[in-house]
């Protein structure tokens, strides 16, 4: 079965500092996600990416957050600095159209920031 | 975007069939209804999708009444490893570029 892939799998960082947490979606699928969920609370949308742009994205994907396919297979989400309210799962996701088709999530990078 | 109601939790037995009901009252004409499953830190993972009757597939069925107002998942003989988190999600993928809006979800305890 296709799979989304997430590293690293749990990232410790300090406060202030960047991070970049990395995504192989699925080889043919065309539409990539990131969504967060703070530890015991629900699946919150970050962004949508498509075509090498940005489709949509959410009040909570501010300045300090940045999507980027920088090749063929990769997809990024980076964290300018890091606030302690960034601690989080980050999970990404891809589907190969966006027509009541199904959305294949990664395993996710467990952020903590200190 | 149409809201979803669902239970906060849900509890069973092994060997049990669970039905978890999720209420859309708003839901619009071109709108899906999909419900995913979500372990403990684990990515949300797709069980099933429908428009309207009933739709089954290996891993549970779906039944969606005439108004589709609502909708039931049927899990049939939920084992220990169904414990999990269960989405109920309505929209017009299309339309919204594919991003999933989730609710807070039934969460299902499933005990021996």
């Amino acid at each position: 079965e296709p799979e989304v892939t997430q590293t690293p799998s749990h990232q410790v960082t300090q406060m202030g500092q960047e991070v970049i947490l990395r995504c192989v979606p699925i080889s043919n699928h065309l539409y990539f996600y990131w969504y967060r969920q703070i530890l015991g609370q629900k699946v919150e949308f970050l962004v949508s990416f498509y075509n090498n742009e940005i489709s949509e994205k959410s009040e909570i994907f501010d300045d300090q957050f940045s999507v980027e396919r920088p090749d063929g297979s990769n997809f990024t989400l980076k964290i300018r600095s890091t606030k302690l309210e960034d601690s989080a799962m980050y999970f990404c996701a891809s589907i190969f159209r966006p027509m009541n088709t199904e959305a294949f999530f990664g395993q996710g990078t467990r952020l903590t920031v200190v | 975007l149409a809201k979803t109601t669902q239970p906060i939790s849900m509890d069973s037995y092994e060997g049990q069939e669970v039905n978890i009901t999720c209420s859309h009252n708003n839901i619009a004409t071109n709108d899906y209804i999909t419900w995913y499953q979500q372990f403990p830190s684990q990515g949300p993972r797709f069980i099933i999708q429908g428009y309207k009757t009933k739709v089954t597939n290996e891993v549970a069925s779906l039944f969606i009444p005439a108004d589709r107002k609502s909708s039931t998942l049927s899990l049939p003989r939920v084992s220990l490893s169904d414990t999990a988190v269960y989405y109920c999600l309505v929209g017009d993928s299309d339309n919204q570029g594919g991003k999933l809006i989730f609710g807070q979800g039934t969460e299902l305890s499933v005990k021996p």
